[in-house]
């Protein structure tokens, strides 16, 4: 079975502008969670879609937003950087029961200049 | 709210010799507890998780867990290190909402010593 894959792995922007960023779930699973991990802040909950809705959300500013496919690809949008959104981009999918094991990408590593 | 201390943001080991790596928790609901693996410029991978039942995790690689409610504490051990096991090392929490809203540890750096 294919694994959990972000695309693309690396991403240079510029204050201001907007990315868009990829994750493509193991196939059967559902729910898409996505994750910034930064060295000052650690791993923090962006967001989740399960079946096309967000069914959590973190605390991040509006600026943040996401989507989910029918086909349960998800993708994550940034818009107007700020040089504190040079991060990692973890997806993890899962089959969205409660205690049902996250599986998570390779990231998608952003540097904003 | 949940919260995940890990004590020691970085635990230097001889190869051979035990490990643990130290993980306390807080949480007002029955926590669901995990153990994260990652190793350089790669994603997280789970370790072990604790959800109901059997306290003592185990989990791959040689690694496992104790669950101890009395002191909120969830330690990740292995017996014998190995080099291999030279990653970062998450500990997390959940079960406040959903499965997926996971809160992690800041992380706990391995090294292991030849």
């Amino acid at each position: 079975k294919a694994g959990v894959t972000q695309t693309p792995r690396y991403l240079i922007k510029t204050r201001g502008q907007q990315v868009t960023l990829s994750c493509s779930p193991i196939s059967g699973h559902r729910s898409v969670s996505w994750y910034q991990q930064t060295p000052g802040q650690g791993l923090q909950f962006l967001f989740e879609y399960f079946s096309e809705t967000q069914r959590n959300k973190g605390n991040f500013p509006g600026r943040f937003s996401g989507r989910q496919f029918s086909n349960s690809r998800s993708e994550m949008n940034v818009s107007t950087l700020e040089l504190g959104d040079s991060a990692l981009y973890l997806c993890a999918s899962g089959a969205g029961g409660f205690t049902d094991t996250q599986y998570f990408g390779p990231g998608t590593r952003l540097t904003v200049l | 709210a949940q919260s995940v201390t890990q004590l020691g943001s970085h635990v230097s080991v001889s190869e051979g010799a035990l490990v643990l790596l130290r993980c306390n928790y807080s949480s007002s609901v029955p926590p669901y507890l995990f153990w994260y693996v990652q190793y350089p410029n790669q994603g997280l991978q789970l370790l072990l998780k604790y959800t109901t039942g059997a306290t003592l995790v185990k989990g791959i690689n040689g690694f496992e867990a104790e669950f101890k409610k009395s002191e909120t504490s969830f330690h990740l051990t292995k017996p014998s290190a190995h080099m291999s096991d030279a990653a970062e090392y998450f500990c997390a929490v959940s079960g406040d909402s959903s499965a997926s809203k996971i809160i992690f540890g800041s992380g706990t750096r391995l090294s292991i010593r030849p």
